[in-house]
């Protein structure tokens, strides 16, 4: 099983800063088939970034996805206010297609 | 639109059995695999188990192997979750979700299953 390790575990920025999240597999991720969801308080999560570095339809281009092998990284350029929320990585290429334990980014 | 509506959800005792249902539209069913996922409340996500498109392929998180069954309908555009011998800690939202590839790209809107006695 692909364990993968999300830092830090809380981010706090005010709104207009960068954030960058780390995803760190234990082992190598198969065709960086790795990708990032944004989840807010009551919803479904809702998928940001596809294959490492895709953005998913809708998504804005401040966030954009990094990273091969084992190490990835998530960016928002400039946060708004609406991008305060809880993030997971997820590799999609070898069952069991495992989560991270999330990176939340609040409010400083 | 493409939806994805959620049902079966509900409160069981340990030991006991549910099945969750997730009905789609709005995209050709049987085309794409589908995704199993919870959520214990306040906690991270844990994927449980997904089905390729034609159902002849399935995989399970070990947490829940054996005990839980995917299983999907694609004549109903429905997919299922058997789940048995529940215990306190499978109470969690369930969330059915689309695959493209096998990355979750459209998500349900979750169901609670409670297991307690």
């Amino acid at each position: 099983e692909i364990v993968l390790t999300q830092s830090p575990g809380t981010l706090s920025l005010s709104p207009g800063e960068r954030a960058t999240l780390s995803c760190r597999a234990s082992q190598t991720v198969g065709n960086n088939y790795l990708a990032w969801y944004q989840q807010k308080p009551g919803q479904a999560p809702r998928l940001v970034i596809d294959d490492a570095s895709r953005r998913a339809s809708g998504v804005p281009d401040r966030f954009s996805g990094s990273g091969s092998g084992t190490d990835f990284t998530l960016t928002i350029s400039r946060l708004e206010p609406e991008d305060f929320a809880v993030y997971y990585c997820q590799q999609c290429a070898t069952p069991p297609l495992t989560f991270g334990g999330g990176t939340k980014v609040e409010v400083k | 639109e493409l939806q994805l509506v959620q049902s079966g959800g509900g409160v069981v005792q340990p030991g006991g059995s549910l099945r969750l249902s997730c009905a789609v539209s709005g995209f050709t069913f049987g085309d794409y695999a589908m995704h199993w996922v919870r959520q214990a409340p306040g906690k991270g996500l844990e994927w449980v188990s997904l089905i390729t498109g034609d159902g002849s392929s399935t995989f399970y998180a070990d947490s829940v192997k054996g005990r839980f069954t995917i299983s999907r309908d694609n004549s109903k555009n429905s997919l299922y979750l058997q789940m048995k011998s529940l215990r306190t800690e499978d109470t969690a939202f369930y969330y059915c979700a689309k695959a493209s590839g096998w990355t979750a790209d459209h998500w349900g809107p979750g169901t609670l299953v409670t297991v307690s006695s």
